[in-house]
C-alpha cells in the first residue's frame, strides 16, 4: 500500500533563508511523486511533480525537489524564503497507472520576517 | 488557464439532509475525483470515475455517498442524510491518463 509521511507538522524558518520540507514514501511500484500547496481557504495548487527522467525536478516559485529512490524521499526545497510562501504543502504519491492520489498529513510553513 | 470549478464555495446544510456537491472538470480530461480534507487535517481520497463508472473507492465512501456525470460537463458527488461528520472541504479533481490531478477550489461543506 502506498503512504506519504511527512516530517514536521510545522516549520518555521527567517525570510531569506533555506525552506527545507521533508517527504518520505512507501510504494510497492516506481511511483508518482507531487508536491502541492494550500493557501488559507484555497485549493490544492500544484508545485511540482516527479514521474520518469531527471530526478531533480523544478516547480514554480523557486522550489524543487529531488527524488531518491534509495532513500524514499522527495525533500521540497527553495534557496531563500520569501513572507508569500507561508501555506501548507502536501507531499502525494501515485501509483504509475494508478488513480488515486495519497497525501501526506501536511506541513504549514511560516516565515517570520 | 482551463481550471477545474466548484459550486457552491460554501454549503451550510442541517443533518439528516442531502447535499449535491457540483464540479465541472477541465473539458478534455477524462478521470475525476472527490477527495475530502476535515478541518485541520489531511487529504483524504473518496473516488475516482472513469469512463462513467467508479474506477476505486476508499472506505469513506459509503452508501451514504453516489457520484454522477449528468451531463458531458458537470460531475457531482451527492452525499445523503449528512452527518456532522461530514463537515469537512471537499475537493472536485480532473486528470488526464496517467498525470497529476488538478485540483478546484473547494467546497466547504457545514452540517449543523
Amino acid at each position: 500500500a502506498q503512504s506519504v509521511t511527512q516530517l514536521g507538522s510545522h516549520v518555521s524558518v527567517s525570510e531569506g533563508a533555506l525552506v527545507l520540507l521533508r517527504c518520505n514514501y512507501s510504494s510497492s511500484v516506481p511511483p508518482y511523486l507531487f508536491w502541492y500547496v494550500q493557501y488559507p481557504n484555497q485549493g490544492l495548487q500544484l508545485l511540482l511533480k516527479y514521474t520518469t527522467g531527471a530526478t531533480l525536478v523544478k516547480g514554480i516559485n523557486g522550489f524543487e525537489a529531488e527524488f531518491k529512490k534509495s532513500e524514499t524521499s522527495f525533500h521540497l526545497t527553495k534557496p531563500s524564503a520569501h513572507m508569500s510562501d507561508a501555506a501548507e504543502y502536501f507531499c502525494a504519491v501515485r501509483n504509475t497507472g494508478g488513480f488515486k492520489t495519497i497525501f501526506g498529513a501536511g506541513t504549514r510553513l511560516f516565515v517570520k520576517a | 488557464e482551463p481550471e477545474v470549478t466548484q459550486t457552491p464555495s460554501h454549503q451550510v446544510t442541517q443533518m439528516g439532509q442531502e447535499v449535491i456537491l457540483r464540479c465541472v472538470p477541465i473539458s478534455n480530461h477524462l478521470y475525476f475525483y472527490w477527495y475530502r480534507q476535515i478541518l485541520g487535517q489531511k487529504v483524504e481520497f473518496l473516488v475516482s470515475f472513469y469512463n462513467n463508472e467508479i474506477s476505486e473507492k476508499s472506505e469513506i465512501f459509503d452508501d451514504q455517498f453516489s457520484v454522477e456525470r449528468p451531463d458531458g460537463s458537470n460531475f457531482t458527488l451527492k452525499i445523503r442524510s449528512t452527518k456532522l461528520e461530514d463537515s469537512a472541504m471537499y475537493f472536485c479533481a480532473s486528470s488526464e491518463l496517467d498525470t497529476e490531478a488538478f485540483f478546484g477550489q473547494g467546497t466547504r461543506l457545514t452540517v449543523v
